[in-house]
């Protein structure tokens, strides 16, 4: 079955450092790669996503690249702030005709003053 | 366009009661999944629903658990018997068809606590 690692956490930096989230998986067939993020008491929302092999998805100064040679979808951020502080979850598409993605454990990130 | 909406935030209960959680997806999603998240152990898949059909319950346990989408109104999660071990966020998405690209738009989630 698919399968999606994520590095553990927290991940703890300072304001403007750079962020990397590193996430791997295991799929049959071509899944969508996503990013979502989980503040506080809230529930999880879309990041970003890429559809096919070499894409890049970007948002909000994160961006994530599709490489299917590595089977990784790292997330990197040039310089975080305090408010980037959540939880964020790598995720994959279902494959071979099921609709269930596959969701990370989840890495915390602490971004300090 | 609200989003997914879901009810109560918090739902306190005694062991053996029942808990009912409500869900509204996005106004045009037809599909809804149900999740639960536990403290450190990310987020598991329960079930996957279209209106008046369960597609997907592998995720969800056999007893005890319910859940349905009705042609009106929100999709139901139903606990029975609640246990101290139902303690978690239950969270539902929905999205606006069943191609496994579509990303999810998740509710605030439910946050059950059994006593």
């Amino acid at each position: 079955g698919n399968s999606v690692t994520q590095m553990e956490g927290p991940v703890t930096l300072s304001e403007e450092a750079f962020l990397t989230i590193n996430c791997t998986y295991t799929a049959t067939g071509y899944p969508s790669l996503f990013w979502y993020v989980q503040y506080p008491g809230e529930g999880l929302q879309l990041l970003l996503k890429a559809t096919k092999a070499d894409d890049k998805g970007s948002n909000k100064g994160f961006e994530a690249t599709y490489r299917k040679e590595t089977t990784s979808f790292h997330l990197e951020k040039g310089s975080v702030q305090v408010s980037d502080s959540a939880v964020y979850f790598c995720a994959l598409s279902g494959t071979g005709g099921s609709y269930i993605p596959t969701f990370g454990r989840g890495t915390s990130l602490i971004v300090h003053p | 366009n609200a989003g997914v909406m879901q009810n109560p935030r918090h739902l306190v209960r005694r062991r053996g009661q029942e808990a009912r959680l409500r869900c509204s997806p996005m106004k045009g999603h037809s599909h809804v999944y149900w999740y639960r998240q536990l403290p450190e152990e990310g987020l598991k898949f329960m079930v996957y629903l279209q209106k008046e059909n369960i597609i997907d319950e592998s995720g969800m346990p056999k007893e005890r658990f319910s859940a349905e989408f009705p042609k009106e109104g929100p999709s139901i999660l139903r606990i029975q018997q609640v246990v101290r071990g139902d303690s978690a966020a239950y969270f539902c998405a929905s999205s606006p068809a069943g191609t496994s690209d579509n990303e999810q738009f998740f509710g605030p989630g439910t946050r059950l606590t059994v006593l």
